[in-house]
């Protein structure tokens, strides 16, 4: 069973630039969450998709876009990039299903770095 | 969401238990208390959760007193690959996880 994969592992992008990433969910998992992770930091939640639509919504500017498949995959999509946009991205299922306890499954992560 | 506190760093030997505590004073009725384990270029990976008393797994137990304003992870026995960051979490809505710094833990020979 494969777990949750993330693509491309390393990124290079110039300022400006816009970039992609993308997320496959761990099998049985319909609920994807972004997170950006600087150097030092614990990660911090960017978004969550639910049924292809924006469920929760972190404290991150409109450059910071997403979306998510029918089949649960999701793309985050950062535009106009600035060199404060260099993190780790980590993309998280989960599934839906009960309340109040969560166990959330994590990928390896996409390092981005602009210069 | 609850705010948590724990400390930065801890430093251990190998085969010795590690235990580290987080506050969490405001935490809510419906909340449990969730930890996870971070290494370096990784992302984070569920250790363990409770909501009272005490839990333990293959990885880890965890102490949560009857006020549940604390809680303490203990990893027994740790060795070198149990050099990480823990985090512990409180409160997660809807799996919207909030993490704080964390606690750099290093496992020394």
């Amino acid at each position: 069973d494969a777990g949750v994969t993330q693509s491309p592992t390393h990124l290079i992008k110039t300022r400006g630039q816009q970039v992609t990433l993308r997320c496959s969910p761990k099998s049985g998992h319909d609920t994807v969450s972004w997170y950006q992770q600087a150097l030092g930091q614990g990660p911090q939640f960017i978004f969550q998709y639910y049924e292809e639509e924006e469920r929760q919504r972190g404290n991150f500017p409109d450059r910071f876009s997403g979306h998510q498949f029918p089949n649960y995959s999701s793309e985050l999509n950062v535009n106009a990039l600035l060199l404060g946009d260099s993190a780790l991205y980590l993309c998280a299922s989960s599934d839906t299903g009960g309340s109040g306890s969560t166990e959330a499954f994590f990928g390896q992560g996409t390092r981005l770095t602009v210069v | 969401l609850a705010k948590t506190t724990q400390p930065i760093s801890m430093d251990s030997y190998e085969g010795q238990e590690v235990n580290i505590t987080c506050s969490h004073n405001n935490i809510a009725t419906n909340d449990y208390i969730t930890w996870y384990q971070q290494f370096p270029s990784q992302g984070p990976r569920f250790i363990i959760q409770g909501y009272k008393t005490k839990v333990t797994n293959e990885v880890a137990s965890l102490f949560i007193p009857a006020d549940r304003k604390s809680s303490t992870l203990s990893l027994p026995r740790v060795s070198l690959s149990d050099t990480a960051v823990y985090y512990c979490l409180v409160g997660v809505n809807d799996y919207k996880l909030s993490f704080g710094a964390g606690t750099t833990v290093t496992v020394r020979a």
